[in-house]
């Protein structure tokens, strides 16, 4: 089964702008981690929530999981140029297991 | 802050030649991890590795695939005879806790 899926596919912003990007699952989860990647390069960290928790900030970023909708949210507020990248979400089952990837959402930022 | 690195960046090979991707992860570290991703398609889980030994691996990660830390610190994935559909950007990941840190990738064309 497919787990970890983002929309939108892709999103094209101005720079100040908020944008948003939605990742829903399907089976239960632990955590559910949120990574960047810049054209062909490494995936980057950027936030972790649990599945015991609704809400996390990090600078500019906000993320929220619905665990009753199997749903998660991030959003990053007055974006940059800097931010354009490939974002994705990948979920934890548990025991310090495999991540299962979403598709990614490609956001573009224009100065 | 500590990173994972990764050798080499790329590599192309002919099919049939056995490939070697080095991994150095973060010290500390208990956790391994080797994903993939085909261009344009998401990250797959390959294979985690803990206490020496392999503790999960997925349907991808056949025959072909070994794993091993062959002095204790570096991490390496073997493809015994790459195919075709085997090139790839290959990420190797490592954790203390939940959360995975990942490599820049070794870019592998197989031709």
């Amino acid at each position: 089964s497919q787990q970890g899926e983002e929309d939108p596919q892709a999103l094209s912003i101005q720079e100040g702008e908020n944008a948003t990007m939605n990742c829903s699952y399907k089976t239960s989860i632990n955590n559910l981690q949120w990574y960047r990647q810049n054209s062909g390069r490494g995936l980057v960290h950027l936030i972790l929530i649990r599945s015991n928790e609704r809400e996390k900030h990090s600078g500019r970023l906000r993320v929220t999981l619905d665990t009753s909708k199997k749903s998660s949210s991030l959003l990053i507020t007055a974006s940059r140029a800097a931010d354009t990248a490939s974002y994705f979400c990948a979920t934890e089952a548990g025991g310090y297991n495999k991540l299962i990837f979403g598709a990614g959402t490609r956001l573009a930022v224009h100065p | 802050e500590p990173e994972v690195t990764q050798t080499p960046s790329h590599q192309v090979t002919q099919m049939g030649q056995e490939v070697i991707l080095r991994c150095v992860p973060i010290s500390n570290h208990l956790y391994f991890y080797w994903y993939r991703q085909i261009l344009g398609q998401k990250v797959e889980f390959l294979v985690s590795f803990y206490n020496n030994e392999i503790s999960e691996k997925s349907e991808i990660f056949d025959d072909q695939f070994s794993v091993e830390r062959p002095d204790g610190s570096n991490f390496t994935l073997k493809i015994r005879s790459t195919k075709l559909e085997d090139s790839a950007m290959y990420f190797c990941a490592n954790s203390l806790q939940e959360t995975q840190y990942f490599g820049p990738g070794t870019r592998l064309l197989v031709l």
